[in-house]
């Protein structure tokens, strides 16, 4: 299994661009999450959801918008970059929603808004 | 919701076991202690989790107080990958992985 998978890595946006942010899991997870986190701090969520079709809003979600047309994907969009937004994004999955489900997270896009 | 206090930052060398100290003088009977660790430029990743007794795993050991005010992830024998910021964090036995709070944690410096 290849778990969660994110991808760019990198990317560099100009202020005003629009971009997405592609999440794919391989463990047939219902839930999967997006988070931001800021230089030198915890998480902040930004959108989960709980199946297909399904979506909601985190602690964070101004400026994004998400899908989730199958159980493997989920990506995340930007459709006016701002500088605010200059973060690392962490996409995670979980089985289900109890305490004996723990989050399994890719390793992140680092993206920079200018 | 209930909230966790750790140290900003450890440190301790090599070979050496290391205790990460967790604060929760407001969890509530139902709440989950769960640990992850997030190593430089990766994801965070589960390490372990528990509710009244002390529990063990490939990756660490994890004591919880009697009165489950606090808890203590052990390290039994620090190497050099272990070096990351460790999240203490509570969880309820159906609450969902949206309301989890990963704080900023304790910075683990492992000295060779």
């Amino acid at each position: 299994n290849a778990g969660v998978t994110q991808t760019p890595k990198f990317r560099i946006l100009k202020i005003g661009q629009s971009m997405t942010l592609q999440c794919a899991q391989d463990m047939n997870h219902n839930y999967m999450y997006w988070y931001r986190q800021d230089p030198g701090m915890g998480l902040k969520l930004i959108y989960y959801s709980v199946g297909a079709g399904i979506t909601d809003k985190g602690e964070v979600p101004n400026g994004y918008n998400v899908s989730r047309s199958t159980t493997e994907d989920f990506p995340l969009r930007l459709e006016l970059a701002a500088p605010s937004q200059t973060s690392v994004y962490f996409c995670a999955s979980s089985y289900g929603s109890s305490y004996n489900s723990p989050l399994h997270f890719g390793n992140g896009t680092r993206l920079t808004v200018t | 919701d209930a909230k966790t206090t750790q140290p900003n930052s450890m440190e301790s060398n090599e070979e050496e076991p290391v205790h990460l100290p967790c604060n929760h003088s407001t969890i509530s009977g139902t709440d989950y202690i769960h640990w992850y660790r997030q190593l430089p430029s990766q994801g965070p990743e589960y390490v372990i989790h528990g509710l009244t007794s002390n529990v063990n795993n490939r990756m660490a050991s994890l004591a919880i107080a009697e009165d489950r005010k606090s808890s203590t992830l052990i390290l039994h024998r620090a190497t050099l990958r272990d070096a990351a910021v460790y999240y203490c964090i509570l969880r309820g036995i159906i609450q969902g992985a949206q309301k989890l709070v990963f704080g900023q944690g304790t910075r683990l410096t492992i000295n060779p």
